[in-house]
């Protein structure tokens, strides 16, 4: 099956500092391709909606100046959390569907475990 | 915003039994989507069943979908250990190909 590549899986950074996490999809063009971030023990929460060439859109209460999401390329997308801060850490994953999307099932990466200390 | 809620949120059994996790939703979908994750890792998709579908199998699973109750359920039979994680159900409302995610069900499977 289609495989979402996440990079990195973990990350211990100082806080101020910004890290990015990168997203691919191995084996299919991915137009869109989403954010979310997971608190312990909780649901997902979408972050933003990556768009293939063109702004990334995003959620109610996300800082887009904080999150800042490019999606170069249809293979590839990256979230970079600017200027960390301890409440910053948790678990950030993405996730891909195919064009073509509706009906289809979504791939996701296998997360990224940010610590900000 | 979660639109989906699953119920129980936590779910303890014996191996060999059959789990049952159930999902309501608050408006109208394309399609339903159920979803596994093992602590720490991202998820995996378990089976979608369609608005217009009303019961879906794969394997040991079993999904069923009210659409005038909104509501859907996953059946697990003949638990196993390796069953142990969270599940979530997932609601897709169409175009933009969002999906929105329950809070989760966490199955603990005793061997």
């Amino acid at each position: 099956g289609a495989v979402v590549s996440q990079h990195p899986s973990r990350v211990i950074c100082k806080s101020g500092t910004s890290v990015k996490i990168e997203c691919r999809s191995l084996d299919f063009q991915a137009t869109t391709m989403f954010w979310y971030r997971q608190f312990p023990k909780k649901s997902l929460m979408l972050m933003a909606t990556s768009n293939e060439g063109s702004k990334a859109t995003y959620e109610q209460g996300v800082e887009k100046d904080k999150f800042l999401i490019n999606h170069a390329s249809l293979t590839l997308s990256t979230l970079t959390v600017t200027s960390a801060h301890p409440e910053d850490s948790s678990f950030y994953i993405c996730s891909a569907r195919a064009r073509g999307g509706a009906n289809t099932e979504a791939f996701f990466g296998q997360g990224t475990r940010l610590t900000v200390v | 915003s979660q639109q989906g809620e699953e119920d129980p949120q936590a779910l303890s059994i014996q191996e060999g039994e059959n789990a049952t996790m159930n999902c309501s939703y608050k408006t109208s979908i394309n399609n339903l989507q159920w979803y596994r994750q093992n602590s720490g890792r991202g998820l995996v998709h378990l089976i979608l069943i369609r608005s217009n579908e009303r019961e879906k199998h794969s394997g040991r699973l079993r999904v069923t979908l009210d659409t005038s109750k909104k509501s859907s359920s996953l059946l697990i039979t003949a638990s196993r250990a390796a069953d142990t994680a969270s599940y979530f159900c997932a609601t897709d409302r169409g175009s933009n190909y969002k999906l929105t995610f329950g809070k989760g069900t966490l199955l603990t499977v005793n061997p």
